[in-house]
């Protein structure tokens, strides 16, 4: 079974300053997406950023990037030029490759992160 | 854009009681989830299915059923309400496609006393 841990329980940075939440993950599984989701303080889940296993570059969205390290296992989400806006739970989760069954996330605990002014 | 709607945001119920909480998206997705978040777990899946009249256990099913009888329509059922189902219920869909993301309603926020 596949396992995701997140172990920042919460951080705290002030705005405009970089950040990067920590994600390792455990599988035998080669092919494989992760993703990181943000839940904003009484607020839908919404996702933040994805990355397929195969691919090697790093995903980036605007001010979100990934630091994949598929050999380590770690799947590390920066947000850069931090704002007020950022204020959320973040969720790391892994998917298998696959059809149907396989189709399901696993989620790591939540990070906590609070954007100071 | 994708539209999950969750029946309640919040909902409180007695010890006992036969719960209901309802979940349509509006996408035509294969895919449908129910999750139940805690503090310090995460989500866990409760069930989920991948088509109509189809379910899967997910990793929490015990005192949870589900019920899939529409593609737009998955309903989390409660049999006999217990305080330890105090929880937010999250629904999710995604497309039947390896890969993609899943979308999320608002969650429902229910307290069993």
């Amino acid at each position: 079974a596949q396992t995701v841990t997140q172990s920042q329980p919460e951080m705290s940075v002030q705005e405009a300053e970089t950040v990067t939440l920590s994600c390792t993950y455990d599988t035998s599984e080669n092919n494989y997406y992760l993703f990181w989701y943000k839940q904003p303080p009484s607020r839908q889940m919404i996702l933040v950023i994805r990355q397929e296993a195969y691919k090697q570059q790093n995903a980036t969205e605007n001010r979100f990037s990934v630091n994949f390290q598929k050999a380590a296992k770690s799947f590390s989400l920066k947000i850069s030029d931090s704002q007020l806006g950022d204020t959320a739970m973040y969720f790391c989760a892994f998917m298998k490759h696959g059809n149907q069954g396989a189709q399901k996330l696993v989620f790591g605990q939540g990070t906590r992160l609070t954007i100071n002014p | 854009d994708v539209k999950v709607t969750q029946s309640s945001r919040y909902l409180v119920k007695r010890t006992g009681e036969k719960v209901f909480l309802e979940c349509v998206q509006d996408m035509d997705h294969e895919n449908m989830f129910w999750y139940r978040q805690d503090p310090g777990l995460g989500l866990r899946l409760i069930y989920f299915s991948y088509d109509v009249k189809m379910k899967e256990k997910g990793d929490i099913p015990e005192g949870y059923s589900v019920s899939r009888e529409k593609k737009e329509r998955f309903s989390l059922i409660l049999e006999s309400a217990s305080t330890n189902q105090t929880s937010m219920y999250l629904c999710a869909s995604s497309l039947g496609v390896s890969g993609q993301p899943q979308h999320f309603g608002d969650g429902t926020r229910l307290s069993i006393l």
